[in-house]
């Protein structure tokens, strides 16, 4: 999952693996939340999202639950293959915010053969 | 879908001296971009929001003196950064909304580096 500070939480799994990535929000008001996924050197890529009217969401081989009551946010990946080792970010979207998303601290995901 | 590029993808440049960043929108019309700083292994630190022909919206902290933000056009915005030091050397990423739906479309970065 995600902490606070400059260490970046890192989540080893086995290719084939399902992964699991967790995030804490800290806006109970937000009502958009949306996962990047950043490899090394390049911009966000966006994944998938999801409102505060729905609690999972499902994409190819990704998946989003969203946990209002304790503003959890947790994006799951199927089959986990190589190329899903990347750097990945949730980031909520406040309302009245102008759109300016608020990023949490990451979850480098790596995945082993 | 909706794309952004920026330019250069890196620079190296002298303390002191001033480097510009430009963020552009390929195929749409960004009324709104974003431009983020990101130090390694740190996530993404909004630093200011820009509209098409207003002044750029700054984010508690970030100098804006020291970090010009352009807006000129419906697809460029351009981040100038003044008199830099080795503290500003990071990764600066764009982004843009004002397509079909309200999503950000992140620019690939630019790799600063003060020396």
């Amino acid at each position: 999952g995600e902490s606070v500070g400059l260490h970046l939480p890192t989540l080893s799994v086995q290719e084939g693996d399902n992964s699991i990535i967790n995030c804490a929000y800290s806006n109970s008001a937000s009502d958009y939340f949306i996962w990047y996924k950043q490899e090394s050197g390049k911009g966000p890529q966006f994944i998938i999202d999801i409102r505060s009217n729905m609690d999972k969401r499902q994409g190819q081989r990704v998946t989003v639950l969203l946990n209002k009551t304790v503003k959890h946010l947790s994006l799951q990946i199927a089959a986990t293959q190589p190329g899903d080792s990347a750097v990945y970010f949730c980031a909520e979207d406040p309302p009245g915010g102008g759109n300016k998303l608020t990023f949490g601290t990451g979850t480098q995901l790596k995945v082993e053969l | 879908g909706a794309v952004v590029s920026q330019h250069p993808s890196w620079v190296i440049c002298k303390s002191g001296t001033s480097v510009k960043i430009e963020c552009r929108s390929l195929d749409f019309q960004a009324t709104t971009m974003f431009w983020y700083r990101q130090f390694p292994k740190q996530s993404l630190m909004l630093m200011a929001t820009s509209n098409e022909g207003s002044k750029a919206t700054y984010e508690q902290g970030v100098e804006k003196d020291k970090f010009l933000i352009n807006h000129a056009s419906l697809t460029l915005s351009t981040l100038t950064v003044t008199s830099a030091h080795p503290e500003d050397s990071s990764f600066y990423i764009c982004s843009a909304t004002g397509g079909k739906d309200y999503e950000q479309y992140f620019g690939p970065g630019t790799r600063l580096t003060v020396t």
